[in-house]
């Protein structure tokens, strides 16, 4: 069971715009830590795509963009293309647990 | 390019040990920290380990807590994981991950990981 709750599965069409939603608590997300996102492709190294919730690294796409509210997080991918099939997931950090932690993952399907 | 390249994993019996390395390359290794994380099959992903950028300071899951220890050899470019007293659940995928934040004020996160490399744990 993970600290952050992600949907296990989300599906778009080509074109579309998707959110895919993290929620924490008061621990972590709520306690003002930030939400840090990643793009992973099975048998590939994850890919940085959002950091401290709302900034992207130089080289993700402007399609990519992150937000929060309360004690959840959200990544929007807009224009979703075919290559944006992947597992997306969600860190923070949890002061009760004092350490990283993460969400289960959402396994993106472009239909 | 920064590249960080896992290796060590395969089979184990229970109640053995396994040594995981990390080779880094593409950047100077002594700037920054390093986790171990790990990814059971069909469940999330797990930070086991981290050790600060001058080794000073190192830190635990407390699933794992005194029977892995993580190192690194700043000469080699190499982040290490020794893990003793293994265990099934102890099966997973170990990422090797730079981390480009501070863990102290909860700001860790990272900006570059490695392929992993599979551990199985079994009799």
């Amino acid at each position: 069971q993970s600290v952050l709750t992600q949907p296990p599965s989300l599906s778009g069409a080509p074109g579309q715009r998707v959110t895919i939603s993290c929620t924490g608590s008061s621990f972590n997300i709520g306690a003002g830590f930030g939400v840090h996102w990643y793009q992973h492709l099975p048998g590939t190294a994850p890919k940085l795509l959002i950091y401290a919730t709302t900034s992207r690294p130089s080289g993700v796409p402007d399609r990519f963009s992150g937000s929060k509210s309360g004690t959840s997080a959200s990544l929007a991918i807009s224009g979703l293309q075919a290559d944006d099939e992947a597992d997306y997931f969600c860190q923070s950090h949890d002061s009760s647990l004092s350490g990283v932690i993460f969400g289960g993952g959402t396994k993106l399907t472009v239909l | 390019q920064v590249q960080l390249v896992e290796s060590g994993g395969g089979v184990v019996r229970p109640g053995r040990s396994l040594r995981l390395s990390c080779v880094a390359s593409g950047f100077t290794f002594s700037c920054c920290g390093f986790y171990w994380v790990r990814q059971a099959p069909g469940k999330g992903l797990e930070w086991v380990a981290l050790i600060y950028y001058d080794g000073g300071k190192k830190y635990y899951a407390d699933s794992v807590k005194g029977r892995f220890t993580i190192s690194r050899d700043d000469s080699k470019n190499t982040l290490y994981l020794e893990m003793n007293s293994l265990r099934a659940e102890d099966t997973a995928v170990y990422y090797c991950a730079r981390d480009v934040g501070d863990y102290a004020s909860g700001t860790s996160h990272f900006d570059h990981w490695g392929r992993g490399t599979l551990v199985t744990v079994s009799s």
